[in-house]
C-alpha cells in the first residue's frame, strides 16, 4: 500500500477526453480514490471505486479498475479549462494497525488548452 | 453543511519556534487525519484520531504531535521547527473510524519556516 504511481503531466485540448492512469500495489485495498487539487487549495474528492467494481461512471467522470493489473484510470469526458488541476490517485491501507491510512500518488498535472 | 475548516490558512515561523494548527471536521465526523504535502515528498500521512484516540501514526519525528478534543476538533503541534517543515498541512475528516467512508479534506494551512 505504499507505492502508488502516476504519470506527472498530461496536456489535452478543450473538448477532448483526458485519461489519467494510476497503478497501486496493495491487493487488499477495498477503496480507491481520485482527488483534485487546484492551486492554493486542498484536496477535493472527485470519485471513488470499490474494489469489487470494474467501472464507475459519474457524469463526465469514468473510473476503470483492473484489479488483476492493479491499474486504475480516470477518464474526463469533454475536458474543460476549469478541469486544469493536479489529480491524485489514492488507495486506502487495509492492513492491521495502519488501517485507514491513505497512500497517494505524486499527482498528475492536467493542463487543458483552449 | 460546512466543510473541514483549517486555521490559520497561512503561517510564517522562525526556525526553533513551535506552531499549533487547528482543524474543525465536518459536523458529525469523528475521524480526523493529518497529512503533510511538500513538492519533494508529496502527500505523507502524519496521524489519525478517532474519539480522542490516536489510531495511526506516520513516520515523522516526535516533534510532530497531535490531539483530538471531545467535540472532534483536532490540533497538531510541531516543536523546534526546521526549514524542512515548510509545507502545506492538510486535515481530513471522515464519518467513520479509519476513514472507511472516504475523507473530506480542508483547504490546508501553509506553513513557511524561515
Amino acid at each position: 500500500g505504499e507505492d502508488v504511481e502516476q504519470s506527472l503531466f498530461l496536456s489535452v485540448r478543450e473538448g477532448d477526453s483526458s485519461v489519467i492512469n494510476c497503478t497501486y500495489t496493495d491487493s487488499s485495498s477495498t477503496y480507491l480514490y481520485w482527488y483534485k487539487q487546484e492551486p492554493g487549495a486542498g484536496l477535493q474528492l472527485l470519485t471513488y471505486i470499490f474494489s469489487n467494481m470494474d467501472m464507475k461512471q459519474d457524469q463526465r467522470l469514468t473510473v476503470l479498475l483492473n484489479k488483476k493489473d492493479k491499474h486504475l484510470s480516470l477518464r474526463i469526458a469533454d475536458t474543460q479549462t476549469g478541469d486544469s488541476a493536479i489529480y491524485f490517485c489514492a488507495e486506502v491501507d487495509r492492513r492491521g494497525s495502519t488501517l485507514g491510512r491513505l497512500y497517494f500518488g505524486r499527482g498528475t498535472q492536467l493542463t487543458v488548452w483552449p | 453543511k460546512a466543510g473541514v475548516t483549517q486555521t490559520p490558512r497561512y503561517l510564517i515561523k522562525t526556525r526553533g519556534q513551535q506552531v499549533t494548527l487547528s482543524c474543525s471536521p465536518i459536523s458529525g465526523h469523528r475521524s480526523v487525519s493529518w497529512y503533510q504535502q511538500t513538492p519533494g515528498q508529496g502527500l505523507q500521512f502524519l496521524f489519525e484520531y478517532f474519539s480522542e484516540t490516536q489510531r495511526n501514526k506516520g513516520n515523522f519525528p516526535g516533534r510532530f504531535s497531535g490531539r483530538q478534543f471531545s467535540n472532534s476538533r483536532s490540533e497538531m503541534n510541531v516543536s523546534t521547527l526546521e526549514l524542512g517543515d515548510s509545507a502545506l498541512y492538510l486535515c481530513a475528516s471522515s464519518p467513520r473510524d479509519r476513514g472507511t467512508h472516504g475523507y473530506t479534506f480542508g483547504s490546508g494551512t501553509r506553513l513557511t519556516v524561515v
